[in-house]
């Protein structure tokens, strides 16, 4: 069964400094990898996927992810944290063969000023 | 501008109740989801409709139904209210078939069941 593992329930960053939020992955074939962010009282946002190709996705607010393969591993990163990315961000991967999407637990983000 | 709305932000509920959840989607998107957000457990899916009048199961249907009878809108629906379906409760729509697509998600209803 595919499944996503996020092992960090937070992580905790200090302005200015770079910010990685962890996720593995299980699934059968090439995989599609998503994160998502959630703010507080408010429904998820699309940040960036992996589909196929360069394995470094750029995507929105500056974030960044790496696709490792052999690892099965689709880290969040951003050079340099902000308060206001203070947020629950969540990896997901797309069923393949089926509708659905798989979530991981969420990891919350707290940027400390 | 991509949007997804629920019908409402705040809903409480008595033990018992039918309740109808709302779903309207602007986008003709194919794919509509209905996911519960609990601490600690994540996304889980609850239905999901590729299609007008097509749905399928997801990982907890029981205790919910859903209605497609447009493209625009999945409503879900709580046969009979319980505390354990207090939650949060989030729509998102999706096109095509690929994989591929984007999900976007609506802003959430937050249901208390007293």
């Amino acid at each position: 069964a595919q499944s996503v593992a996020q092992p960090e329930d937070q992580v905790n960053v200090a302005e200015g400094n770079p910010l990685t939020v962890k996720c593995t992955y299980s699934v059968s074939g090439n995989p599609y990898l998503f994160w998502y962010v959630q703010y507080p009282n408010r429904g998820l946002q699309f940040l960036l996927k992996y589909i196929t190709g360069d394995n470094l996705v750029k995507g929105s607010y500056g974030f960044e992810a790496e696709f490792n393969k052999s690892q099965t591993s689709f880290h969040l990163k951003k050079p340099s944290a902000l308060v206001s990315d203070s947020a629950l961000y969540f990896c997901a991967v797309r069923d393949r063969g089926t509708y659905k999407y798989i979530f991981g637990t969420g990891t919350r983000l707290k940027v400390l000023a | 501008d991509v949007k997804v709305t629920q019908s409402s932000r705040y809903l409480v509920k008595r033990t018992g109740e039918k309740v109808f959840l709302e779903c309207v989607q602007d986008m003709d998107h194919e794919n509509m989801f209905w996911y519960r957000q609990d601490p600690g457990l994540g996304l889980r899916l609850i239905y999901f409709s590729y299609d007008v009048k097509m749905k399928e199961k997801g990982d907890i249907p029981e205790g919910y139904s859903v209605s497609r009878e447009k493209k625009e809108r999945f409503s879900l629906i709580l046969e009979s209210a319980s505390t354990n379906q207090t939650s949060m409760y989030l729509c998102a729509s999706s096109a095509g078939t690929s994989g591929q697509e984007t999900q976007y998600f609506g802003p959430g209803t937050r249901l208390l069941v007293l």
